[in-house]
């Protein structure tokens, strides 16, 4: 079973700070995607990761996958309030290509 | 960008009334369209996968007569939690891609999702 762990569950932080959370598995995965999703709403697709090694960035976001494939990180920088929401990462269910898989997610809340 | 609608976006119902949830995917046609659910501060969980014009595909655990999924047009597919009782209230989301399994990963496009609650 691909399971996919995401640490920490819950960060508080204050606006301006860094934050850092995380997406591990002991499986490989051909790729990995990070969603935030806000309440009473659907998730929204941030960015897709599909390289060993591969690091993109989305404004303040900086997103790396693993260079095995079986982990992925997701560095924010001075964080601001609207960064508030839960951060999911998925990838591909078992061996289908087009079902997904999530983890818990990380409930970050950024405080003015 | 791509745009999933889910309708309604709230239900409260008593227990054993049936509720219908309709996913439609606005500005592209979805041949495959999924199904999760997702409990407070939890993770979505997949329940279920359907392509046009064919039977959906059930995860394990999830009972096929007690959610029952149509996906008669490429814009639109229904769940129906059919005899809806309190432990059946959840966070319903659906999603669109215009994969047909098998041909590679075409992003999901998710809904804003359906609060269910049953009384």
């Amino acid at each position: 079973t691909q399971l996919l762990e995401q640490s920490p569950q819950f960060l508080s932080i204050q606006e301006g700070e860094n934050l850092t959370v995380y997406c591990n598995s002991s499986s490989v995965f051909s790729s990995l995607q990070w969603y935030r999703q806000e309440p009473g709403e659907g998730p929204v697709l941030l960015v897709t990761v599909v390289t060993g090694g591969e690091v993109k960035k989305l404004k303040r976001l900086t997103f790396q996958f693993g260079d095995a494939r079986k982990d992925s990180s997701l560095h924010i920088t001075a964080a601001q309030p609207g960064d508030t929401g839960l951060y999911l990462c998925a990838g591909p269910k078992g061996s289908s290509n087009y079902k997904l898989t999530f983890g818990k997610g990380t409930l970050l809340t950024v405080n003015p | 960008g791509a745009v999933v609608s889910q309708h309604p976006s709230r239900v409260i119902c008593k227990s054993g009334t049936s509720v219908k949830i309709e996913c439609r995917s606005l500005d592209f046609q979805a041949t495959t369209m999924f199904w999760y659910r997702q409990f407070p501060k939890q993770s979505l969980m997949l329940m279920a996968t359907s392509n046009e014009g064919s039977k959906a595909t059930y995860e394990q655990g999830v009972e096929k007569d007690k959610f029952l999924i149509n996906h008669a047009s490429l814009t639109l597919s229904t769940l129906t939690v059919t005899s809806a009782h309190p432990e059946d209230s959840s966070f319903y989301i659906c999603s669109a891609s215009t994969t047909r399994g098998g041909l590679g990963n075409q992003p999901q496009h998710f809904g804003d999702g359906t609060r269910l609650s049953i009384l």
